[in-house]
């Protein structure tokens, strides 16, 4: 089983929906975070949280929520989707201490129409 | 001017060459330094991780930062046709209070 598991792995929606991506690690990670990932843009940081009661914004927040249920469990909503949050979008989780490598989940293939 | 600047490419390589990928960045706070490999449809997984400045190998992969010029390289020998993906270089400052930037990465192609 993969150590960061992000569902869905493909979403088609249309504007206007309400929608939410979810994470969930068995590294026991306490650090995550969302990316969304488009062509010539790289990896944008959306939100991220470095305990169960820390919630931060990144860089382009704007639209997007975040819920930390659980050390294991980070989710991404978008509450009222629009073509232009069309992306990949990855959640990633690191160890505290010092400065510790990311590891990713294999994304989220999202399509707003 | 952003933090981390990485030519996108892509850049394309005959098989066996060796290949040279770079990153500059802009804040002399960063001392941790790390090179990611993305496969199409997948998440990118963490190849290389260096402290300061100097070189690490490790069996093909070399990479190099140089804190002067605020440089850092990733060289790849004898290149593989499975060493096409794209390629990102992310750092950090010392006190790790804050996530790692990432450059945009360089799409790679090896082509046999």
């Amino acid at each position: 089983d993969a150590d960061v598991t992000q569902t869905p792995r493909n979403r088609i929606t249309k504007t206007g929906k309400r929608i939410m991506l979810e994470c969930s690690q068995t590294k026991g990670h306490d650090r995550m975070y969302w990316y969304r990932q488009d062509p010539g843009l790289g990896l944008r940081l959306i939100y991220y949280s470095f305990d169960v009661k820390d919630i931060n914004k990144g860089e382009i927040s704007d639209g997007y929520s975040v819920s930390r249920q659980a050390q294991a469990k980070f989710s991404l909503s978008l509450e009222s989707a629009i073509p232009n949050q069309t992306a990949l979008y990855f959640c990633a989780t690191s160890d505290t201490n010092g400065v510790q490598p990311q590891h990713f989940g294999d994304g989220t293939r999202l399509s707003i129409l | 001017q952003k933090e981390v600047e990485q030519d996108p490419g892509p850049l394309s390589v005959p098989e066996g060459a060796i290949v040279s990928l770079n990153c500059t960045y802009s804040n002399s706070a960063f001392q941790y330094f790390m090179w990611y490999r993305q496969y199409s449809r997948k998440g990118p997984e963490l190849l290389m991780y260096t402290y300061s400045s100097g070189n690490k190998e490790d069996g093909r992969f070399t990479a190099q930062v140089d804190k002067s010029s605020k440089y850092i390289s990733l060289f790849i020998r004898d290149s593989q046709p499975s060493d096409s993906a794209t390629y990102l270089c992310a750092m950090s400052a010392a006190s790790g209070n804050t996530p790692l930037v990432f450059g945009k990465g360089t799409r790679l192609s090896v082509i046999a």
